[in-house]
This record gives C-alpha cells, structure tokens and sequence, in this order.
C-alpha cells in the first residue's frame, strides 16, 4: 500500500482481555518495528523484524507480550491478560532495510484498558 | 545505552518567524544517524529530516535545518518561517548499530498567528 496501515485505530479492552493488533507494512520493506508510546512520552522500542523473524525482541516488557511476522509482510502484536498499565498508543513503522533506512511510521492504535 | 534528552517540554514561536529546538544525545557509537520527526495529533510520526553522523555537513530540508555538533553530541533543529502546520510535536531520535529507534520525550511546538 501507500503507507504503513494500522488496525484498528482504537481499542477498548477490559482488563484481562487479549487483543491483537495489525499492522499493514509498505508494501516491498523488509523490516518491521513496533513501538509503545505513553501519553506524554516519546515511542519506546519493543520489537523488531526482518523478514519473518523477531530480530530483536528485547523491548517486550514481559511475556503477556508477542508479536508475528508469518509471510514476513503484515505483523500482528497480541498481548495476554491486558492490564490497565497497558493502554498506550501502539506504533508501527517499516523500512526498506536495517538502520539506514528511513523508517516510515502507522498512525498507530491507541489502546485502552479500563 | 544510548539516550536521548530533549529539554523543552514546550515552546512557542510567531508566525513567519524562526525557533530552534534543543536535543542532545549520548552514545559510544561512532557511526549512527539522528532524525527529527513530527507527530501531529493525527498521530503518525512524520520524518523531517535526518542527519547521518558521519556527515560534517548540517542537513536541511526547505525551511528545516539542523545544527548537528558531533563532539558535544547536540543535535537541534531550527524552522524558519514558521507556518501555522508546522504546530506539533517534535521529536528527536537515535539510530545506531541495533537497527532500534530511541526517542526523546518530545517538543511541544505551537505557532501562534
């Protein structure tokens, strides 16, 4: 597509609730990334792929947290027995390859977890 | 770790006239890029101009420039000619060796008419 595309652009959630989030990357670009942004604060960095694979995955703040990349184009973000602490602003962005490149970002999907 | 401080939490500049805002940066790397993007309350964050490290010369993109000094880490963006669109929020960021960005708390920039 012409841009990264995120669904759904909102989520409500009641705590303990698992949701998934999409992401739709530019269409040819490799690499894939998904930030966490809380109110008032920049994007913080959770996971990261290229191709298929979670090449870098030390962002996830525990194990309720995972993502996949199975054709290594859209990526899906799911996260186990929501918690309150969760509701945040989700990102993603995608790039032709590696840090070099310039990563375009989604408007990402704000979830809340009441 | 590298890090990333923006200490303007806001700022405000006229229409039609020029601001800068302040980042500095921390890292061991000698090969890495910075990037200043724009999120404006739509959301997605918007590229507005990248610097690589290893360039002495400051970047500029239309009425966006930087003032990048590598030695004392700072890394600032100056706009001129301020227009109405240009109110958001300005972040900073990092890009080094773990293909990772790491972001600055933001700028609040607003541009009063």
């Amino acid at each position: 597509g012409a841009g990264v595309s995120q669904t759904p652009s909102n989520k409500v959630t009641e705590k303990g609730k698992y949701v998934e989030l999409r992401c739709d990357p530019i269409s040819g670009h490799t690499a894939l990334y998904w930030y966490r942004q809380s109110l008032g604060q920049g994007p913080e960095f959770l996971i990261y792929f290229q191709g298929t694979g979670a090449a870098d995955d030390s962002g996830l703040p525990n194990d309720r947290f995972f993502a996949v990349r199975p054709e290594g184009s859209v990526s899906t973000l799911k996260i186990q027995r929501t918690e309150r602490g969760d509701s945040a602003v989700y990102l993603c962005a995608s790039s032709s390859s590696g840090t070099t490149n310039i990563q375009y970002f989604g408007a990402g999907t704000r979830l809340s977890v009441l | 770790a590298q890090t990333v401080t923006q200490s303007q939490p806001e700022m405000s500049v006229q229409e039609a006239e020029t601001v800068t805002l302040s980042c500095t940066y921390d890292t061991s790397e000698s090969d890495y890029y910075l990037f200043w993007y724009k999120q404006p309350p739509s959301r997605q964050m918007i590229l507005v101009i990248r610097q690589e490290a290893y360039k002495q010369q400051n970047a500029t993109e239309n009425r966006f420039s930087v003032n990048f000094q590598k030695a004392a880490k700072s890394f600032s963006l100056k706009i001129s000619d301020s227009q109405l669109g240009d109110a958001a929020m300005y972040f900073c960021a990092y890009g080094g060796a773990t293909n990772k960005l790491i972001f600055g708390t933001g700028t609040l920039l607003a541009v009063q008419p």
